[in-house]
């Protein structure tokens, strides 16, 4: 079944350490992006790629770096410079239909990041 | 990016139909309008989108009004599986960034 897979669920950091998150599709969509979400919150774009080997900044970018070397795989690393990471982590794509479409969007599960 | 308005927290009796509202005045014309709902703990789910019509399809019904300044969805019969976030959003389609505002808590009560 086609879809998208998040990797790890669970995660602990120690404070200072960098963490990279993964996510692959197989979906063949073009586009792919990363939320945060907060408890009670709603979800928060980190950053977004339209093709590959190119990704732009979302909202709340600060602390995070990105890398889209293949169609499929989009990981986000969450650097020692993001002052509050504990967060659910949350990857999605689209097909990315242009003009002519809609952007609809899948998701993954998620992966939870605890920092100690 | 145009801005979605949605209220906090709803109630409903379970079986009962539910209609749950959105603004959007500053939609623009080529803005689709897109629902997905969140169970805790997972990612959100995809349920409806339109553009100037209304929709419907096995989960869920869209009402656009006529000047798109707001939309209803619509759960025919609501079940206790329909407890969730449901979130409303805009999209430009084409290459533009997809954001998510807090949403709408549904309780469904038995």
């Amino acid at each position: 079944d086609g879809g998208i897979t998040q990797s790890p669920k669970y995660l602990f950091r120690k404070e200072g350490q960098n963490v990279t998150l993964s996510c692959e599709q197989n979906l063949n969509h073009d586009a792919m992006y990363w939320y945060r979400q907060d408890p009670g919150q709603g979800l928060r774009l980190i950053y977004y790629s339209q093709i590959v080997n190119d990704f732009q900044k979302g909202d709340i970018a600060e602390g995070y770096s990105v890398s889209r070397e293949k169609k499929e795989s989009f990981p986000l690393t969450v650097t020692s410079a993001q002052k509050n990471p504990t967060a659910f982590y949350l990857c999605a794509s689209s097909i990315n239909a242009g003009r002519i479409g809609a952007n609809v969007l899948t998701f993954g599960a998620g992966s939870r990041l605890t920092v100690l | 990016d145009a801005k979605t308005t949605q209220p906090n927290s709803m109630e409903s009796n379970e079986e009962e139909p539910v209609h749950l509202p959105c603004n959007h005045s500053t939609i623009s014309g080529t803005d689709y309008i897109h629902w997905y709902r969140q169970l805790p703990s997972q990612g959100p789910e995809y349920v409806i989108h339109g553009l100037t019509s209304n929709v419907n399809n096995r989960m869920a019904s869209l009402a656009i009004a006529e000047d798109r300044k707001s939309s209803t969805l619509i759960l025919h019969r609501a079940t206790l599986r329909d407890a969730a976030v449901y979130y409303c959003i805009l999209d430009s389609g084409g290459y533009q960034k997809v954001t998510f505002g807090t949403g709408t808590k549904l309780q469904v009560i038995p």
